[in-house]
């Protein structure tokens, strides 16, 4: 069963627009939540996180939002950049040690 | 710091042939992390070890599968007798002690099993 859903495979976003990825996440005792960004032949990189007592966290042209009830949050970027191609993984973290990925969204952008 | 160290970055062989990947983790980390990415199941957790000793090994998937870590530096995951439906892309990621278990991962090794 998985405890983080990214829905979205991939997504197509023209330069200079916003790119919207999301997550879903079932276990509500998760304390926080990181995004990774991967490029081809690399290693994730850390990109952002967020506490599960806040709502928002701002770091550039990145933002992720968190809605708790819905157990849901989201990564924006804006403007969207074309280095910014690159698959996204959703994860979480909680007591124990271990974090916990989605599958990934495959995000280009379209000159 | 150099970062998180694997060798090989690419691994061709033959079934049933051991396969062994290593890991150096970036100096004064508690943590060391084994994932295993492929298309069908995403980035999936194998094994982790805290201050070198193994802490949670359920993601496993056989005991063809088996990882060491001898010392704080150096880390192994050994697959004997490799299968074809082991080809993957082998992450090792170390973490120390950020509230949110930030890791930071290798370049990753990708296994060929023929």
């Amino acid at each position: 069963d998985q405890q983080v859903k990214q829905n979205s495979p991939s997504l197509s976003v023209q330069e200079g627009r916003i790119s919207i990825l999301n997550c879903d996440y079932t276990n509500s005792m998760f304390d926080y939540f990181l995004w990774y960004k991967k490029y081809p032949a690399e290693g994730p990189t850390f990109l952002i996180s967020i506490s599960s007592i806040k709502d928002k966290n701002e770091d550039g042209r990145f933002t992720v939002f968190l809605n708790k009830s819905a157990k849901h949050l989201s990564l924006h970027i804006v403007p969207s950049q074309p280095g910014d191609s690159a698959v996204y993984f959703c994860a979480a973290s909680g007591e124990d040690d271990k974090i916990i990925f989605g599958k990934g969204t495959r995000l280009h952008i379209l000159p | 710091d150099a970062g998180v160290i694997q060798s090989p970055r690419h691994e061709v062989t033959e079934m049933g042939q051991e396969v062994t990947l290593r890991c150096k983790p970036i100096s004064g980390h508690d943590y060391l992390f084994w994932y295993r990415q492929t298309m069908m199941r995403g980035l999936e957790l194998l094994i982790y070890f805290n201050n070198n000793v193994p802490i949670d090994d359920s993601g496993m998937p056989e005991d063809r599968f088996s990882a060491k870590m001898p010392n704080a530096s150096f880390s192994t995951l050994k697959i004997q007798p490799s299968e074809p439906r082991d080809s993957a892309v082998y992450f090792c990621a170390s973490s120390g002690t950020s509230p949110e278990g930030k890791q930071f991962f290798g370049p990753g090794t990708r296994l060929t099993v023929l």
